[in-house]
């Protein structure tokens, strides 16, 4: 099946930094990808839905400003979470979409755990 | 709106016992139906899928049949091992007002002991 990356799959960071985190597409192209944060023993909230070339799309309650997405190219977006604060530790999970009808399917990266100290 | 309901769990089972974990939808139109699993400390991964009625996913000795009739999409295992423990998620693709929509069911824990 089609593979997702995700870098890096652990940080830890100081208060008040700012903090990268990639998702690619291996073998296909994803004009969609799908960011998501997952709290211990919870289930996925979807934070953004990432378009190639254009702004992604917030679910309500996210923060834009703090939470920066940038889908630069069809295999590659980019998650910021900037001036991180102890709250935004979690662990944040991408998803690439293959295909673009009703038999679409997302295939998830390994995720990336954050600690901010 | 689209959505997914799923026995919320924790399950917890003997290693060889019969698995089901119950999952039913409520969309527009003919949506795809997936089940993805997530092992502990990792992402998540595709276990199977099915994208019309009547359709069986199979993966991994785990099955489920997309029934249109009562809207469900149950997964099954005949034996369980200690290493299928994870939490599993039912999922649906589908059509919605603004576009094509992703929903994720709460996700089953599964804990298999020896």
């Amino acid at each position: 099946g089609a593979v997702v990356s995700q870098h890096p799959s652990r940080v830890i960071c100081k208060s008040g930094t700012s903090v990268k985190i990639e998702c690619r597409s291996l073998d296909f192209q994803a004009t969609t990808m799908f960011w998501y944060r997952q709290f211990p023993k919870k289930s996925l909230m979807l934070m953004a839905t990432s378009n190639e070339g254009s702004k992604a799309t917030y679910e309500q309650g996210v923060e834009k400003d703090k939470f920066l997405i940038n889908h630069a190219s069809l295999t590659l977006s980019t998650l910021t979470v900037t001036s991180a604060h102890p709250e935004d530790s979690s662990f944040y999970i991408c998803s690439a979409r293959e295909g673009e009808g009703v038999t679409d399917t997302q295939y998830f990266g390994p995720g990336t755990r954050l600690t901010v100290l | 709106g689209n959505s997914v309901t799923q026995m919320e769990g924790p399950v917890t089972l003997s290693e060889e016992a019969f698995l089901t974990i119950n999952c039913t939808y409520t969309a527009t139109g003919y949506p795809s139906l997936f089940w993805y699993v997530q092992y502990p400390g990792e992402g998540l991964q595709l276990l199977l899928k099915a994208t019309k009625a009547d359709d069986k996913g199979s993966n991994k000795g785990f099955e489920a049949t997309y029934r249109k009739e009562t809207t469900s999409f149950h997964l099954e295992k005949g034996s369980v091992q200690v290493s299928d423990s994870a939490v599993y998620f039912c999922a649906l693709s589908a059509p919605d007002n603004y576009g094509q929509n992703f929903v994720f069911g709460p996700g089953t824990r599964l804990s298999v002991l020896p």
